[in-house]
């Protein structure tokens, strides 16, 4: 069974970068799948920010796409999230997850919560 | 590309059935048999309980049910139990501009 473990810094300041990383276990990401990105506010529902697959194909939510950029590591078996001018709106629990071609997100990292803060 | 609709709250009694409804377009949930329901726990990472509209993951107990409808599709929990009390999201493949959106989302409460 796969595992994923977000990683990364808890606090970021206004106007700076995201920047997370989602290390795979149990599974070889070149293998096939997609790999996603979810965030949650805290109290508010699901929103997908993103995904790419083991090529490098990347499908970005158009609402962040002009913040957002994924990149992924084969060697290494992680993906990884930046988005650029973060504001206090981007503070959010952070899971990356697998994504198969009908949308299914499973299974799901643990969560970060990163915040936006000066 | 708007959110899919769901009810804010669902609730029911031990043992009802409860049904909460995601409500999409026809360039979403109408037209792909893509939609995924999720359950989250308090704390915790959400989870898959249904995919593909109606198929569900092993260890994910028969009481839960998908189906779909037009442009809603629809996620039945019989015999509630109390441990079903959490958080219920459906996703759908939104098509090559859109890729995935999710519901707002509806927290199910076993009375």
């Amino acid at each position: 069974q796969a595992q994923l473990q977000e990683s990364g810094p808890g606090l970021v300041k206004p106007s700076e970068t995201l920047s997370l990383t989602c290390i795979v276990s149990n599974y070889s990401i070149d293998l096939g799948y997609y790999w996603g990105w979810i965030r949650q506010p805290p109290g508010k529902g699901l929103e997908w920010i993103g995904h790419i697959y083991h090529t490098g194909n990347t499908y970005y939510n158009p609402s962040l796409k002009s913040r957002v950029t994924m990149s992924i590591n084969t060697s290494k078996n992680q993906f990884s999230l930046k988005l650029s001018s973060v504001t206090a709106a981007d503070t959010a629990t952070y899971y990356c997850a697998r994504v198969t071609s009908t949308v299914r997100v499973d299974p799901w990292g643990q969560g970060t919560l990163v915040s936006v803060s000066s | 590309q708007s959110a899919l609709t769901q009810p804010p709250s669902a609730s029911g009694s031990p043992g009802q059935s409860v049904t909460i409804s995601c409500t999409g377009t026809s360039s979403d949930v109408g037209y792909y048999n893509y939609v995924s329901w999720y359950q989250q726990h308090p704390g915790k990472a959400p989870k898959v309980i249904i995919y593909d509209v109606t198929k569900r993951p092993s260890g994910v107990p028969d009481r839960f049910s998908g189906s779909k409808s037009g442009n809603t599709a629809s996620l039945t929990v019989s015999g509630l139990q109390t441990e079903d009390e959490a958080d219920y999201y459906c996703n759908s493949y939104a098509g090559n501009n859109n890729y995935v959106i999710f519901g707002g989302g509806t927290k199910l409460t076993v009375l």
